[in-house]
C-alpha cells in the first residue's frame, strides 16, 4: 500500500533543546497529520495541515509545537523547547482528501522521541 | 472520557479460533478505520469504512452509524494476527479519534 516515511526513527535529546521530526508523505496526498502515542497508550491526534495551514489542532498541540511543509518537501513537526512529557512516539499520516470528505489515512512507522 | 471505546481491552485466542472486537462511539461517527499495530509499533491499515460491511480474507468489519458501533471479526486466527487493534472514528468536520485499543495475543 501507499508508504509514509519518517526520519529519524529514534531521537534522543536533552530537555530544552529543539527537535524537528520529518515526514515524507504519500506523493499525491494533500492532507497531513501528526499523532502522539505514549508507550502502551492510545494514539492521540495533534494536528492536521492542508495547503500550508493548520486546519485543526488538539489541546495536546502546545504553543511549543509548530508544523510546516516548505515547498512540498518534508512535513515537519518542530518542538521548541522540548519538555520531559514530550517523550513519546510521534506518527505522521497523510490522506488524499480531508475536510468533510476525509479519506483513509496512511501512517508512517513513527519517530521515537526521548527527552532526557 | 473516551469518545471511542474498545472492548475487550485484551484478548487471548487459540490459533484457528474466531473472535470479534468492538468499538463503541459517543460521537456521531461518519467513517471508521481499523488498524493493527504490530509488535514493532507500525500501524497497518485493515479497513476504512462508511456505514456498511467490508471483508478482506479472514477479516470482516461492520460499521453501524445509527447504533454507534463498529466490529472487527477475525476468523481462523493466526499467530501473525497478534498485536494491538485500534479503531479510529471521524465525526464530520472534526478530527479522527482513536479508540483505547484491544491487545490480541494468538497462542498455538
Amino acid at each position: 500500500g501507499p508508504k509514509v516515511l519518517q526520519i529519524p526513527s529514534h531521537q534522543i535529546i536533552d530537555m530544552g533543546q529543539m527537535v524537528t521530526l520529518n515526514c515524507d508523505p504519500v506523493s499525491n496526498h494533500l492532507y497531513f497529520y501528526w499523532y502522539k502515542q505514549i508507550l502502551g497508550q492510545q494514539m492521540e491526534f495533534l494536528v492536521n495541515f492542508y495547503n500550508g495551514k493548520v486546519m485543526e489542532k488538539s489541546k495536546l498541540f502546545k504553543d511549543q509545537f509548530s508544523v510546516e511543509r516548505p515547498d512540498g518537501s518534508y512535513f515537519t513537526l518542530k518542538i521548541q523547547p522540548t519538555a520531559l512529557e514530550d517523550s513519546a512516539v510521534y506518527f505522521c499520516a497523510s490522506s488524499s482528501t480531508g475536510g468533510f470528505n476525509y479519506a483513509e489515512q496512511f501512517f508512517g512507522p513513527g519517530t521515537r522521541l526521548t527527552v532526557l | 472520557g473516551d469518545k471511542v471505546k474498545q472492548s475487550p481491552s485484551a484478548l487471548s485466542l487459540q490459533e484457528g479460533t474466531n473472535s470479534a472486537l468492538r468499538c463503541n462511539f459517543s460521537i456521531a461517527a461518519t467513517t471508521v478505520q481499523w488498524f493493527l499495530q504490530n509488535p514493532r509499533g507500525s500501524l497497518i491499515n485493515l479497513f476504512y469504512l462508511v456505514p456498511g460491511t467490508k471483508e478482506n480474507g479472514r477479516l470482516k468489519s461492520t460499521f453501524n452509524s445509527k447504533e454507534s458501533y463498529s466490529t472487527l471479526h477475525i476468523r481462523d486466527a493466526q499467530l501473525e494476527d497478534s498485536g494491538t487493534y485500534f479503531c479510529a472514528a471521524e465525526e464530520s468536520g472534526t478530527y479522527q479519534r482513536f479508540g483505547t485499543g484491544t491487545k490480541l495475543q494468538v497462542v498455538p
